[in-house]
């Protein structure tokens, strides 16, 4: 069983074209976040989320949106995708309560042409 | 400045070597300092999570964290090239954020 898994693995667009990615955590965990990894593999916070609050990171422009159906889902909407948006986006889950300690899914390489 | 600073590599080691990776940060804020270990095209997995100073071992990777010099490190005894892969260091704080901040991670090659 997956604990955290990401649909679709990989997804070619053009540019200006609207996209989600979707993340399920059969962890139970009560928080989920998204990350992006750029070309030099550096890892960085897009959002964190739990049924209490949402953080966004202040860089993250506002084309970027999660949206959470329920507790074991956090989708990543994008709008008007641009090439610098390319990267890998990775979901993650954690449990409060239990350290800060991160579980990731697979990734989707995102190629904005 | 980064929060969390690591040499990116890339490093190349003899298979059975020991493997010291290390980071180094500035927010004395950091509690939490985890390694993750990441094959290529795959997600980062959890190696190894400590809370505060001190050693934790397990099986041939050993973490150290010394919050007063505000550096950690990861070292692999008896490496295999099962081994190979990039170790990102990660850190994080109390509070409802929860969000960790990484380092850049270093490439490891270990050579049969």
């Amino acid at each position: 069983d997956t604990a955290v898994s990401q649909t679709p693995k990989y997804l070619v667009t053009q540019m200006g074209n609207d996209k989600s990615i979707k993340c399920e955590q059969n962890l139970g965990h009560d928080t989920m976040y998204w990350y992006k990894q750029d070309s030099k593999k550096f890892l960085k916070i897009m959002f964190s989320y739990n049924n209490k609050e949402l953080i966004i990171n202040e860089t993250v422009p506002n084309r970027f949106s999660p949206k959470s159906p329920d507790k074991a889902h956090l989708n990543l909407h994008i709008n008007s995708l641009e090439l610098g948006d390319s990267a890998v986006y990775f979901c993650a889950s954690s449990q409060v309560g239990q350290g800060t300690e991160a579980f990731f899914g697979q990734g989707t390489r995102l190629t904005v042409v | 400045q980064k929060e969390v600073e690591q040499d990116p590599g890339p490093l190349s080691v003899p298979e059975g070597a020991i493997v010291s990776l290390n980071c180094t940060y500035s927010n004395s804020a950091f509690q939490y300092f985890m390694w993750y270990r990441q094959y290529s095209r795959k997600g980062p997995e959890l190696l190894m999570y400590t809370y505060s100073s001190g050693n934790k071992e397990d099986g041939r990777f050993t973490a150290q964290v010394d919050k007063s010099s505000k550096y950690i490190s990861l070292f692999i005894r008896d490496s295999q090239p099962s081994d190979s892969a990039t170790y990102l260091c990660a850190m994080g704080r109390s509070g409802s954020a929860r969000q960790l901040t990484f380092g850049s991670g270093t490439q490891l090659t270990v050579l049969p």
